[in-house]
């Protein structure tokens, strides 16, 4: 099965927060990361956590690291239509080459 | 600075041709990667390079092959192409192990 998992969709209305979840198997990632993919595009990285932090915020995102359940979360707060994309999490041991494990990704659309 | 940039954009094979992808960047950076993105998958990792002349496996390297002769250039190659080779190609390059990964546009490859 997969090493990373994330519901496929997620639907909010412009204003309201969105959360999108992760799960891991791995419990030796050093680093877990979101990374946003718009239509026709590459991946962007959004934010990133260390292993050994609980949480993290930057402007809108807010990043939640549960290292017990690895549950990994990112909420977008006040969410907008440009925030419509795919969402990836992934995770790396910080090893040679940092090889990304990724999810298969969440779809997130934002209605007006 | 172009950051990423991958040729062509698209491109569309028969069984059993080849064709080369090129990934080129002007950052200076030491690790290059390739990955495929197929429906409903996250990314999964070819081939990467921790630096010039050196290569190594991913996570799916079968059927393909790559080189990088020159720092700046990573070459991802297809010597019989195959309809399971049909996916969205992503380069992606970064500083070192620990640091973000910067993403090409991506090339879509159909093989019929």
């Amino acid at each position: 099965g997969e090493d990373v998992e994330q519901s496929l969709f997620l639907s909010v209305r412009e204003g309201d927060s969105s959360v999108i979840n992760c799960t891991y198997t791995d419990s030796s990632s050093t680093y877990l990361y979101w990374y946003k993919q718009e239509p026709g595009a590459g991946l962007q990285l959004l934010t990133y956590i260390f292993s050994n932090m609980d949480m993290k915020q930057d402007q809108r995102l807010t990043v939640l690291l549960n290292k017990k359940d690895k549950h990994l979360s990112l909420r977008i707060a006040d969410t907008q239509t440009g925030d419509s994309a795919i969402y990836f999490c992934a995770e790396s041991k910080g090893n040679a080459g940092n090889m990304l494990t990724f999810g298969g990704g969440t779809r997130l659309m934002v209605k007006p | 600075n172009a950051g990423v940039t991958q040729t062509p954009k698209f491109r569309v094979l028969k069984t059993g041709q080849s064709m080369t992808l090129l990934c080129a960047q002007d950052m200076n950076h030491e690790y290059m990667y390739w990955y495929r993105q197929d429906p409903g998958m996250g990314l999964r990792l070819i081939h990467y390079s921790v630096g010039e002349g050196t290569t190594a496996k991913g996570e799916v390297p079968d059927g393909y092959n790559v080189s990088r002769l020159k720092k700046q250039n990573f070459l991802l190659g297809l010597e019989s192409a195959a309809p399971s080779q049909t996916s969205v190609y992503f380069c992606a390059s970064s500083y070192s192990m620990t640091y973000e990964q910067y993403f090409g546009p991506g090339t879509r490859l159909t093989v019929t």
